[in-house]
């Protein structure tokens, strides 16, 4: 079975930092792309970034470019997600979630449960 | 980045009806249009990936149609388990994936 687990979040200032992390289990992590998504208090689905399977290929939203940054061990099968200059717009659950490439198109098949960030002072 | 606009963005029906929920790109991704559905507290499930796949183990009464701008998800005959928050994503652009708003499906 497929299993995503987060942690690592929490309540920080603004300004600060906080280092999140994703556990993956039942699939063979080195081969898939992996992403982080966010949702912000009652909003809808916002894509955070994304990483391929051997981390040559990243990419940002513009909102979190040059403040977050992917990262993945596929020797400790774990995701992360470097989340510095927080701000109170980045309040949210941040989801990681499994690419298995759909038809040639990125999907998202499995998911964590999510990790509460909160920014406030 | 692509736009993607949903319509409508609430809608309240009845077990047993036929549901449509649209999804309108910004620029032309031909199939590259999933939908999800996610329930209050849940991660999202994908329902349909390359705008008409029916995911494993998704009931067969989810269908998704559309290519190029405009898609449709039709919910053939509602299902109390069915109410919920539905998005569609596109993965046309890689660089940078975008979801719909989303929809909140209710009980009437």
């Amino acid at each position: 079975e497929v299993q995503l687990v987060e942690s690592g979040g929490g309540l920080v200032k603004p300004g600060g930092s906080l280092r999140l992390s994703c556990a993956a289990s039942g699939f063979t992590f080195s081969s898939y792309s992996m992403n982080w998504v966010r949702q912000a208090p009652g909003k809808g689905l916002e894509w955070v970034s994304s990483i391929s399977s051997s981390s040559s290929y990243i990419y940002y939203a513009d909102s979190v470019k040059g403040r977050f940054t992917i990262s993945r061990d596929n020797a400790k099968n774990s995701l992360y997600l470097q989340m510095n200059s927080l701000r109170a717009e980045d309040t949210a659950v941040y989801y990681c979630a499994r690419d298995i490439h759909c038809s040639g198109g990125s999907c998202y098949t499995d998911w964590g449960q999510g990790t509460l960030v909160t920014v406030s002072s | 980045d692509i736009q993607m606009t949903q319509s409508p963005s609430s809608l309240s029906a009845s077990v047993g009806d036929r549901v449509t929920i649209t999804c309108r790109a910004s620029q032309s991704i031909s199939s590259y249009l999933n939908w999800y559905q996610q329930k209050p507290g849940k991660a999202p499930k994908l329902l349909i990936y390359a705008a008409s796949s029916l995911q494993s183990g998704v009931p067969s009464r989810f269908s998704g149609s559309g290519s190029g701008t405009d898609f449709t998800l039709t919910i053939s005959s509602l299902q109390p388990e069915d109410f919920a928050t539905y998005y569609c994503q596109q993965s046309y652009s890689t660089l940078a994936i975008t979801f719909g708003q989303g929809t909140r499906l209710e009980i009437k």
